[in-house]
């Protein structure tokens, strides 16, 4: 029964297409976040929602734009994709008192 | 500006030994530091922690020490397994939302 899962695992794509990534947690935790691991491996925050309410965002294109329907879901939407958004996009979440957080197992984006 | 710093991108270690993996940090602010592990194809999972007031956190073959002043921590594993081989991320937290990774190390055990 996995903590937190994202579809798809694999998205390739062409220039300019707009995509969805979702993500859901059942550990009925009130924080869930996006990172990004580009190709130098670093996992840098991108957003982050507390009860639904956005909290952390980065400096991240207007082109990307999380969407928080319930504490248990935060998808992320990506418009006019470019090359430089290749890269993996891992959720992750955690109680809103603990500093860990559960990833789930990534969702690697190839933008042609 | 890397706030969190893992210099060594690798690391190979023989089965039985003592991997010791390094991180350092320029925030004087991070009261709080994790080390997480992932294995290719998953998601990094929480290993050890540590909190700015300690300098040594054990559980199990794993240890974490704290040196404030220098700013610098660092993961002891002892004895090294071939199942520990994966990358290793040292984060570091003010205490809020916010967490910040390094570029991870790349353990080999070897049998």
């Amino acid at each position: 029964d996995t903590a937190v899962s994202q579809t798809p695992k694999y998205l390739v794509t062409q220039m300019g297409n707009d995509k969805s990534i979702k993500c859901e947690q059942n550990l009925g935790h009130d924080t869930m976040y996006w990172y990004k691991q580009d190709s130098k491996k670093f996992l840098k925050i991108m957003f982050s929602y507390n009860n639904k309410e956005l909290i952390i965002n980065e400096t991240v294109p207007n082109r990307f734009s999380p969407k928080s329907p319930d504490k248990a879901h935060l998808n992320l939407h990506i418009n006019s994709l470019e090359l430089g958004d290749s890269a993996v996009y891992f959720c992750a979440s955690s109680r809103q008192d603990q500093n860990i957080q559960y990833f789930g197992a990534g969702t690697r984006l190839s933008v042609l | 500006d890397q706030q969190v710093k893992q210099n060594s991108p690798s690391l190979s270690v023989q089965e039985g030994r003592i991997s010791i993996l390094n991180c350092d940090y320029t925030n004087s602010m991070f009261d709080y530091f994790l080390w997480y592990k992932k294995y290719p194809a998953e998601g990094p999972t929480f290993l050890i922690s540590i909190s700015s007031i300690k300098d040594k956190n054990e559980d199990g073959r794993f240890t974490v020490f704290l040196n404030k002043s220098a700013k610098h921590l660092s993961l002891h594993i002892v004895p090294s397994q071939p199942g520990d081989s994966a990358v290793y991320f040292c984060a570091a937290n003010t205490g809020g939302f916010k967490t910040i990774f390094g570029a991870g190390t790349r353990l080999f055990v070897k049998a």
